[in-house]
């Protein structure tokens, strides 16, 4: 069955910390694969996607992501965290046509 | 700036009320999604239109239906509303290329009482 699994579903990291956020997906076919955040009280907003190509992704903010077909993951990657980070993380896979499969998401807290 | 609205941030309804929840966008998308968003489930896709007047179920269609008359409009309809439809809806659009970028609205914070 095509799944995505955020094992973290909460992380704290000091500002100026790095920061790595995981998410494992499975899926038949080669997949598409999105990095959203969803600050408070808004909706989500795309980071960056991997289609194909380099598997080194870079997003907006300043955040990269890593595919590993190996492995299933598309873990997610910002050397310095600001405090404006703070908001919830979703990965998702394209599965299909239209649909995506969204993970259940990894909030994510920084200390100042 | 690319934009997609809807009706209502937050709403508050009784059981057994029709509620009507509508979404806007700008950007003459094809593709219109309609998501429930509940702590520790993520994001469940309710229905989806790639068309005006088509529609096609998600994974959790059951107590709602959708409507699209127009391309930049789709509304999601509570026939009758339950406690177990209090949640955040979210929806979203993208461009008839397959699997593209999702923009999404603010999300609408109904409570069933």
């Amino acid at each position: 069955a095509q799944s995505v699994t955020q094992p973290d579903i909460h992380i704290t990291v000091s500002e100026g910390a790095s920061l790595e956020l995981r998410c494992n997906y499975s899926y038949g076919a080669t997949p598409y694969l999105f990095w959203y955040v969803q600050s408070p009280g808004q909706g989500l907003q795309l980071l960056l996607k991997y289609f194909s190509g380099d598997t080194l992704v870079q997003g907006i903010k300043g955040f990269e992501a890593e595919f590993k077909r190996s492995q299933s993951s598309f873990n997610l990657r910002k050397p310095s965290v600001h405090w404006s980070d703070a908001a919830e993380y979703f990965c998702a896979v394209g599965a299909g046509t239209y649909k995506y499969i969204f993970g259940t998401g990894t909030r994510l807290k920084v200390l100042a | 700036d690319v934009k997609v609205t809807q009706s209502s941030r937050y709403l508050v309804k009784r059981t057994g009320e029709k509620v009507f929840l509508e979404c806007v966008q700008d950007m003459d998308h094809e593709n219109m999604f309609w998501y429930r968003q509940d702590p520790g489930l993520g994001l469940r896709l309710i229905y989806f239109s790639y068309d005006v007047k088509m529609k096609e179920k998600g994974d959790i269609p059951e107590g709602y239906s959708v409507s699209r008359e127009k391309k930049e409009r789709f509304s999601l309809i509570l026939e009758s509303a339950s406690t177990n439809q209090t949640s955040m809806y979210l929806c979203a659009s993208s461009s008839g290329l397959a699997l593209g970028e999702q923009f999404f609205g603010p999300g609408t914070r109904l409570t069933v009482l």
